[in-house]
């Protein structure tokens, strides 16, 4: 089945400073990689996707870059703010509906 | 408004005694799953289903039951509870087609004593 690493678990940076966050995956089937953001006592939400047609996807401040010859890929936040403190978790998928997640990062921003 | 609802938010009970935590979606989508969600372990899948009465093991089915009579409905069963089984549970639903996008309920904070 599917193993997704991700790493670092935990990652501080000053606000205005750029984040990266890295998963790797291990099953070269897999087609679609998102990342979710989860505030404090709230539920995940999807902030971002890339499918493994493209190399990589942008949306305002955050990307996500994919590299499938090395089956890793990565979320990055630049000009971080206040907000973008939470934790955020990668995915990669293993057929039928199901999902394998990474283990998360907890990302604070210092003000 | 679109939504995925859970049932109870908070619940705390006694290893061996049978409970039910409800989820509905009122998104019309195909797909719906659990998750556990423990620290350091990141969001575990428990079990998943893609239509109406087919339902999918996950990575950690263990000691858990699902049921999908209804599109909307995917409510987890804990036939014997017990204190390995206290997590943050989560309900998801997402569409069958060119996203995957998981829309997540509020969780659930389970506690067996």
């Amino acid at each position: 089945g599917e193993n997704v690493e991700q790493h670092p678990s935990t990652l501080s940076v000053q606000e205005g400073d750029s984040a990266v966050i890295k998963c790797t995956y291990s099953d070269s089937a897999s087609n679609y990689f998102p990342w979710y953001k989860q505030e404090l006592g709230k539920r995940p939400q999807l902030i971002i996707d890339i499918r493994s047609n493209v190399g990589e996807k942008k949306d305002q401040r955050i990307a996500v870059t994919l590299n499938k010859t090395a089956k890793h890929f990565s979320l990055h936040i630049t000009e971080t703010q206040p907000e973008d403190s939470a934790v955020y978790f990668c995915a990669a998928p293993a057929g039928g509906n199901q999902f394998y997640f990474g283990t998360g990062t907890s990302l604070t921003v210092i003000p | 408004e679109a939504q995925v609802t859970q049932n109870p938010r908070y619940l705390i009970t006694v290893t061996g005694k049978k409970l039910t935590v409800t989820c509905s979606q009122n998104m019309n989508h195909e797909y719906m799953s659990w998750y556990r969600q423990d620290p350091g372990l990141g969001l575990r899948q428990i079990y998943y289903s893609m239509n109406v009465e087919v339902t999918d093991k996950g990575d950690v089915p263990e000691g858990y039951k699902v049921s999908r009579k209804e599109k909307r409905n995917f409510p987890l069963i804990l036939e014997s509870p017990s204190p390995n089984q206290t997590s943050l549970y989560f309900c998801a639903s997402n569409d069958r087609g060119s996203t995957y996008e998981q829309y997540f309920g509020p969780g659930t904070r389970l506690t067996v004593t």
